[in-house]
């Protein structure tokens, strides 16, 4: 069982938006700003898409986007398309004996 | 950007150790973060833990019995092991730098299948 919940899938439209949740607790997602995702295509090493929340790293796309409210973080994809089918997986720093903590991961379908 | 390169036994017999190594190019492994992450078939993924250039480590409780992070700076190499491995404990493992809590660069994984 994973230390942060995702939803097991989550289906968007070409050109809509989709958002993908990620719940923790006070002792990792809303403790800290230390919320990253990844997407991860099949076969292949996940990719580092947003980190301390909502910052992206250079070369990832501004339709991807990540915010957090409480023990909820989230990572909204705009404007989807093909290419975005994967599946997206969050992290949390969770304190010094759990320096990293993954959720469960989120299949996105893009219909 | 560091390259990070996985290698080892891609079979180990149940209650034997696993061994891995991550060879890093592009960059020195010394004032970094570097970890070690694996995914079990079909599942999500599991922080180890990590190794702090060649000093300080940080294992995932549910694992920190069974693992040893080591690095070695004249290789620019830091390595896994794992003992007493189970069926469990197949996945496929990948080494990777980490900053800020977020797992920057991924090495391409490397599957480790424990079998009789």
């Amino acid at each position: 069982q994973s230390a942060l919940t995702q939803p097991p899938s989550a289906s968007g439209s070409l050109g809509q938006s989709v958002t993908i949740s990620c719940t923790g607790t006070s002792s990792d997602v809303g403790g800290y700003n230390y919320v990253s995702w990844y997407q991860q295509y099949p076969g292949k090493a996940p990719k580092f898409m947003i980190y301390e929340v909502s910052k992206r790293p250079s070369g990832v796309p501004d339709r991807f986007s990540g915010s957090k409210s409480g023990n909820t973080a989230s990572l909204t994809v705009s404007g989807l398309q093909a290419e975005d089918e994967a599946e997206y997986y969050c992290s949390s720093h969770a304190g010094s004996n759990n320096p990293v903590v993954f959720g469960g991961g989120t299949k996105l379908t893009v219909l | 950007q560091v390259q990070l390169q996985e290698s080892g036994p891609g079979l180990v017999k149940p209650s034997e150790t696993l061994s891995l190594t991550c060879s890093v190019s592009g960059g020195s492994i010394s004032g970094f973060y570097w970890s070690w992450i694996r995914q079990p078939p079909g599942k999500g993924l599991d922080w180890i833990g990590y190794i702090y250039d060649s000093g300080s480590t940080n294992y995932n409780p549910s694992l920190k019995s069974r693992v040893t992070i080591s690095a070695d700076t004249s290789k620019n190499q830091f390595s896994l092991k794992l003992t007493s491995v189970t069926v469990a404990d197949t996945a496929v493992y990948y080494c990777a730098r980490v900053g800020d809590f977020s797992v920057k660069d991924w090495g391409q994984g490397t599957l480790v299948t424990v079998s009789s």
